[in-house]
């Protein structure tokens, strides 16, 4: 699976949007991208996944460049409750492979 | 309505003691997992099982030993625990092969005195 890379921390003010990036430059045309976040003692939760084309869902929006080098997961009201590590992974299509979870982007939602 | 559950949440023992963690899922899925998350909160996979069949074993001793009686259920035994074993445990579950996203557990935190 494709390495990625995303910034250690970042802080977003409550009701603001929330963009975090996630660079994948080795990313091949099998591989998903996928967003995973951790609510401090808590499992990962599944935010969204996507292939190429933009994707939305009830949490949050995913951006990913017409390259696919690159991606920003949108979270578009940001509350104090969206506070988690997020985890950008990429992941081979029609595998019941793990996930290789990296360090992932510490989000704090401030007052 | 818990989907994926573990028990204990919380496991205090001693070293060379032997201790088994529990996940049932009610999701219907077929395939289960277990991840190490240690005290640098790097989470790895350490065991796949798709349909009750081991499909992965990633660089785990074997004092560690997954059993998985049906679809719904993967246990984890751990033999000789050793301090180095304490981390908090995750269990998850998804449906088949694909691009199926996975469910995860609360976790189980061990930690070995």
């Amino acid at each position: 699976d494709a390495k990625t890379t995303q910034p250690p921390s970042m802080d977003c003010a409550e009701g603001r949007a929330a963009n975090l990036p996630c660079n994948h430059s080795t990313i091949s045309g099998n591989e998903y991208v996928y967003w995973y976040r951790q609510i401090h003692s808590q499992g990962p939760q599944y935010i969204i996944h996507g292939l190429k084309n933009n994707e939305t869902n009830e949490m949050a929006s995913l951006i990913i460049t017409e390259d696919r080098k690159s991606s920003t997961l949108i979270l578009p009201h940001a509350t104090l409750r969206d506070t988690a590590v997020y985890y950008c992974i990429v992941r081979v299509f029609g595998s019941a492979r793990q996930l290789t979870f990296g360090s992932g982007t510490q989000l704090t939602v401030l007052p | 309505d818990t989907a994926v559950s573990q028990t204990p949440k919380y496991l205090v023992t001693q070293m060379g003691n032997d201790k088994s963690i529990k996940c049932e899922q009610n999701l219907g899925h077929d395939t289960m997992y277990w991840y190490k998350q240690d005290s640098k909160k790097f989470l790895k996979i350490m065991f796949s099982y798709n349909n009750k069949e081991l499909i992965i074993n990633e660089t785990v001793p074997n004092r560690f030993s997954p059993k998985s009686p049906d679809k719904a259920h993967l246990n984890l035994h751990i033999n000789s625990l050793e301090l180095g074993d304490s981390a908090v445990y995750f269990c998850a579950s998804s449906q088949g092969q694909g691009n199926q996203p996975q469910h995860f557990g609360d976790g189980t935190r061990l930690s070995i005195l």
